[in-house]
């Protein structure tokens, strides 16, 4: 099963950030958090990951909490093209026997 | 990172045959992964591809409906068998990257009619 909860859809205005929130309150302490998404059922693209440090890369940043229970990944200035399927994903860095297990991601809507 | 080219990237099939995905990695890779998205849903894992070795399947998944084969570290095939309209979803190809934890195939959009 899925280790990470995610609200199914959200949306936002062009230009505006969009925060997407996940939880993944099992997460275990040589976990990452990995994000992608998946644009028009094209194969899922990777946005960014993290430890506990807050990430930041050229296409978003990435908050973990404290605990590191839950994180939210931004997307600073929105486009119509950012509008896909974002997944959240806990696994274990290079480990190749650790299955990456999608759960039901959240539909973000970017409106113009 | 690794670039995967997946083929064929879309097919209308008849019921009752079959199809074989390739995917082809530009590296060696140990593992690879086989993945079904039916429409509207989320990406499920069908199975783990070892060069060498039989592939494990997932729950619900079995050898004789999607053999698969891992000849070499680059290359592997998903075949889906004795297809049916609900065989109909995207297949996707994946393997571990040590900098974006796994790439993609760009996928096999199946339709079966």
């Amino acid at each position: 099963d899925a280790k990470t909860t995610q609200p199914p859809s959200m949306d936002c205005a062009e230009g505006r950030a969009a925060n997407l929130p996940c939880n993944h309150s099992t997460i275990s302490g040589n976990e990452y958090v990995y994000w992608y998404r998946q644009i028009h059922s094209q194969g899922p693209q990777y946005i960014i990951h993290g430890l506990k440090n807050n990430e930041t890369n050229e296409m978003a940043s990435l908050i973990i909490t404290e605990d590191r229970k839950s994180s939210t990944l931004i997307l600073p200035h929105a486009t119509l093209r950012d509008t896909a399927v974002y997944y959240c994903i806990v696994r274990a860095p290079m480990d190749s026997s650790y299955k990456l297990i999608f759960g039901s991601g959240t539909r973000l809507l970017v409106r113009p | 990172s690794a670039v995967i080219s997946q083929k064929p990237s879309r097919d209308i099939c008849q019921r009752g045959t079959s199809l074989t995905i390739q995917c082809q990695v530009d590296s060696q890779v140990t593992m690879m992964f086989w993945y079904r998205q039916q429409p509207g849903q989320s990406l499920t894992l069908i199975a783990t591809a070892n060069q060498g070795s039989e592939a494990t399947y997932e729950s619900g998944f079995v050898i004789d409906k999607f053999p698969i084969s891992r000849p070499n570290l680059t290359f592997s095939t998903l075949t889906v068998s004795n297809m049916s309209p609900e065989d109909s979803s995207i297949y996707l190809c994946s393997v571990p990257s040590p900098v974006y934890g796994y790439t993609f195939g760009s996928g096999t959009r199946l339709t079966v009619v």
